[in-house]
């Protein structure tokens, strides 16, 4: 069954490392959200792309985060360089543009901890 | 400055009961208004989504509400399950030039016991 998909599930690292995430959308879909969440903050919205364009990335700390989507199956969030305030779950969802009221479907997500 | 907020932070219920989640939100323009299920360890899961002409919709023992005139919605369990334990979160999305923006709800943490 079509899934959103997400690697690695968990990370490690110390900080000033770069991070890479990597996000498979449900194939066919053509929106695609990055998304973190934290006990402090919740889900806050980073980027979004639309056709594998970037539509808004006003969330997302532009000076060490970046979000790219090299093709229509693959998603990518980088951290560099990391810090121990990065530490959160980072979640990909993905979605059609005209589905009814742009219902996002979620990954798994991938919980980053950085030292 | 658009907020969700969400009543209470956390509940716990004993398994059969039923049970009633707040959102209170002040996004404008509203475009729709979603709950999610997410369970520990997992991404949210759409439980129901409902615009602004819709005031109730239904997902099994899920029933959600929305009264776009005083800005409120409410998530209500029917005869709760162990499974229904989970973070259950508010989401209210405008579209401001064609695009959309999702403002999100801290969260009710629902468990549910024996």
């Amino acid at each position: 069954d079509a899934r959103v998909t997400q690697t690695p599930r968990h990370k490690v690292t110390e900080m000033g490392q770069e991070v890479t995430m990597r996000c498979q959308p449900i194939l066919g879909h053509n929106t695609v959200f990055w998304y973190r969440q934290t006990m402090m903050q919740g889900l806050e919205l980073l980027a979004y792309f639309r056709n594998r364009a970037p539509l808004d990335d006003s969330g997302m700390p532009k000076d060490r985060f970046s979000a790219e989507m090299p093709d229509a199956t693959l998603a990518t969030l980088k951290i560099q360089p990391s810090e121990p305030r990065d530490s959160a779950v980072y979640f990909c969802a993905s979605g059609l543009i005209q589905a009814p009221q742009g219902e996002q479907f979620f990954g798994p997500g991938t919980r980053l901890t950085v030292l | 400055k658009n907020q969700v907020e969400q009543s209470p932070q956390s509940l716990i219920i004993l398994e059969g009961k039923n049970c009633t989640l707040q959102c209170n939100y002040t996004v404008s323009p509203f475009s729709n208004l979603r709950w999610y299920k997410q369970d520990t360890g997992r991404g949210p899961v759409s439980l129901t989504i409902m615009t602004f002409s819709e005031n109730t919709k239904s997902n099994g023992r899920y029933t959600a509400t929305l009264d776009a005139d005083t800005k409120q919605s409410s998530l209500h369990i029917t005869a709760s399950q162990l499974s229904d334990s989970a973070s259950y979160i508010c989401v209210v999305t405008t579209s401001p030039g064609g695009g959309n923006k999702l403002t999100f709800g801290t969260g009710t943490q629902l468990k549910v016991e024996l």
